[in-house]
């Protein structure tokens, strides 16, 4: 079954320090998205990626936050100046259908 | 704006009983539906899905769903519960964009 690969799995970082994380998304895929779940919480839609550009993006995405996809093939969230509240599973998404989940970043901001 | 309400917080049942999640969704047009489980510290698996057609939807590892337009509602069942299926249960709407997830429901299952 084709996956999405997120790395790293787990990434501790000092608060004020910028942070990128990882997705390799199924080759195919056109959607690509990112979705947020402080623990404990619900899953939160932070942006959704295509054709080279932001299509969506809710109101936790603010200037912190980028996207891109440098090479073709990876798809990053970058998070500038991490906060303590920024801690939280970090979910990529892929989809043309229906979508397929990454495993998860695990973020700590200390 | 597309919503989801899972009422339940956490439902606890007997292993071997049956299961309904309950999940409500409000959508503008016809809704595409989905059910995903997390284990503790895992990602999302999708467990099934709605596009259209058939309103009741078989998936993986002995769940089905039931769409019901009337009721926008999608709930979540399994005639019997084993102790794996021990988890966080997710539903989900999109009309093609994001996602939208409810708040979740954690299943405890006792022997």
């Amino acid at each position: 079954e084709p996956e999405v690969t997120q790395t790293p799995s787990h990434q501790v970082t000092q608060m004020g320090q910028e942070v990128i994380l990882r997705c390799v998304p199924i080759s195919n895929h056109l959607y690509f998205y990112w979705y947020r779940q402080i623990l404990g919480q619900k899953v939160e839609f932070l942006v959704s990626f295509y054709n080279n550009e932001i299509s969506e993006k809710s109101e936790i995405f603010d200037d912190q936050f980028s996207v891109e996809r440098p090479d073709g093939s990876n798809f990053t969230l970058k998070i500038r100046s991490t906060k303590l509240e920024d801690s939280a599973m970090y979910f990529c998404a892929t989809r043309n259908t229906e979508a397929f989940f990454g495993q998860g970043t695990r973020l700590t901001v200390v | 704006a597309q919503s989801v309400t899972q009422p339940d917080i956490h439902i606890t049942v007997s292993e071997g009983a049956s299961l309904e999640l309950r999940c409500n969704y409000s959508y503008g047009a016809t809704p595409y539906l989905f059910w995903y489980v997390q284990s503790p510290g895992q990602g999302l698996q999708l467990l099934l899905k709605y596009f259209s057609g058939d309103t009741l939807v078989q998936g993986i590892k002995g769940f089905e769903a039931e769409f019901k337009r009337s009721q926008s509602s999608f709930n979540l069942r399994k005639p019997s519960v084993h102790w794996s299926d021990a988890a966080e249960y997710f539903c989900a709407v999109t009309g093609f964009q994001k996602l939208v997830f409810g708040t979740g429901t954690r299943l405890l299952v006792s022997p």
